[in-house]
């Protein structure tokens, strides 16, 4: 158990529809990571935040959007959903922004129908 | 952007016979981290390599950080099915970690 939880671990939804995923880092943990992983690919970094801010920006659609909250967790809002957004989205933390191992969560499967 | 190049993409191996992984920089890298995907599992990190030319073990797996600290290796000698996955570095840049493509490993049957 990494300590990272991420909810829900399964998400079927429609074309057009719009989610939100849910991350809680490790305690004490301040950075936030989300990534990407399309069937048997490799990793896409969407985003970081760090304690509160966002730090980092990798290849994020406009349709999506992320915060990180007080509390540190943090949420991944994806609209207008497509068939090609179904993939396995991470969530991971780590204790700072550098030179630091990064933990990750179980993920959610996305699928849109 | 920093990139980092991982190769191969897949190795078919033999129970018992040997696994290796290389990752590639174009600049000097200040440390370079490896994780473990099992099989419909997320990544977990191995280790990370911080300084030129430093080997660094765990049972079976060798890892090796370059001189130049522009290369880096894993390297598993005699495969269990239990090795089996996709083994992945990373690098830390601009505050965020970029991965490399990932190598699986895949025992023949």
């Amino acid at each position: 158990d990494s300590g990272v939880t991420q909810t829900p671990k399964h998400l079927i939804t429609a074309t057009g529809q719009r989610v939100t995923l849910r991350c809680s880092p490790r305690s004490g943990d301040l950075s936030v990571y989300w990534y990407q992983q399309s069937l048997d690919q490799g990793l896409q970094f969407l985003i970081q935040y760090y304690n509160g801010e966002e730090r980092a920006k990798g290849n994020i659609l406009e349709r999506f959007s992320a915060q990180q909250f007080p509390d540190l967790h943090s949420e991944l809002n994806l609209s207008s959903l497509e068939l090609g957004d179904s993939a396995l989205y991470f969530c991971a933390s780590s204790p700072g922004t550098l030179n630091t191992e990064a933990f990750f969560g179980q993920g959610t499967r996305l699928t849109v129908v | 952007g920093q990139q980092v190049m991982q190769i191969p993409q897949y190795q078919h191996v033999q129970e018992g016979e040997d696994f290796t992984t290389y990752c590639n920089s174009s600049t000097t890298l200040s440390n370079i981290q490896w994780y473990k995907q099992r099989p419909g599992g997320h990544p977990v990190f191995l280790i990370q390599l911080v300084k030129s030319g430093e080997v660094k073990k765990q049972k079976r797996l060798t890892f090796q950080f370059g001189e130049a600290k522009k290369n880096s290796s894993l390297h598993i000698t005699a495969t269990q099915t239990t090795d089996v996955g996709t083994y992945f570095c990373a690098v830390n840049s601009n505050y965020q970690l970029i991965w490399g493509a990932g190598t699986k490993l895949i025992i023949k049957p």
